[in-house]
């Protein structure tokens, strides 16, 4: 089945810092979507990627649909206290099954 | 808003018992609804794929009669945990669709069984 590797595992980084993770896969996937879950919470939807190329933004956050549409990145700029938390990367596959990378795990101090 | 709640949050039964989980689509009537487990320090597994009136359709490895799955409207969706045994103690955490491909998660539900 299709593999998709998340990176870095883990951050530790100032407040005001910028924020970057990433997600590739073996195999190319329909849609991209990016999640933050807090500890003992569900996973929030933070943004969606349909099209290869795509770049959305949510207010500080920015990702991207890759051109090959097997990767995709997320970046955080101006990191404060509260981006603290696991990210997920998703990817919906030919099945239309939501496959999620093992989460990058943000930590911010002052 | 895409709302899904999930009853109840935090739930311990003992060994052999029954636990039923309630998740809901507040705002939005859900066209599928999906079940996963949350081990500590992982990410996401999908166990079943759940749409109204039809029923479930499991990931390999799912018993399918330990994790009873009903769907029995636009906006319920109820796994049920037969027999829990302390290895079934983990995080359980539903999401439903509106349409496309976005998956809005229900908190979750803690599941300790003793």
């Amino acid at each position: 089945g299709q593999q998709l590797n998340q990176s870095p595992q883990s951050m530790f980084i100032q407040e005001g810092e910028d924020v970057s993770m990433n997600c590739t896969s073996s195999s190319i996937f329909n849609t991209w979507l990016w999640y933050k879950q807090d500890p003992g919470e569900g996973p929030v939807l933070l943004i969606a990627l349909y099209k290869a190329g795509e770049l959305t933004s949510n207010g500080r956050l920015t990702a991207q649909f890759g051109i090959t549409r097997k990767d995709s990145f997320l970046n955080i700029s101006a990191s404060i206290p509260s981006d603290v938390g696991i990210y997920f990367c998703a990817g919906t596959d030919s099945w239309g099954k939501l496959q999620f990378g093992a989460g990058t795990q943000v930590v911010v101090t002052p | 808003g895409a709302v899904v709640s999930q009853h109840p949050s935090r739930v311990i039964c003992k060994s052999g018992t029954s636990v039923k989980i309630e998740c809901r689509s507040l705002d939005f009537q859900a066209t599928t609804m999906f079940w996963y487990r949350q081990f500590p320090k992982q990410s996401l597994m999908l166990m079943a794929t759940s749409n109204e009136g039809s029923k479930a359709t499991y990931e390999q490895g799912v018993e399918k009669d330990k994790f009873l799955i009903n769907h029995a409207s636009l906006t319920l969706s109820t796994l049920t945990v037969t027999s829990a045994h302390p290895e079934d103690s983990s995080f359980y955490i539903c999401s439903a669709t509106k349409q496309g491909y976005e998956q809005y998660f229900g908190p979750g539900t803690r599941l300790t069984v003793t």
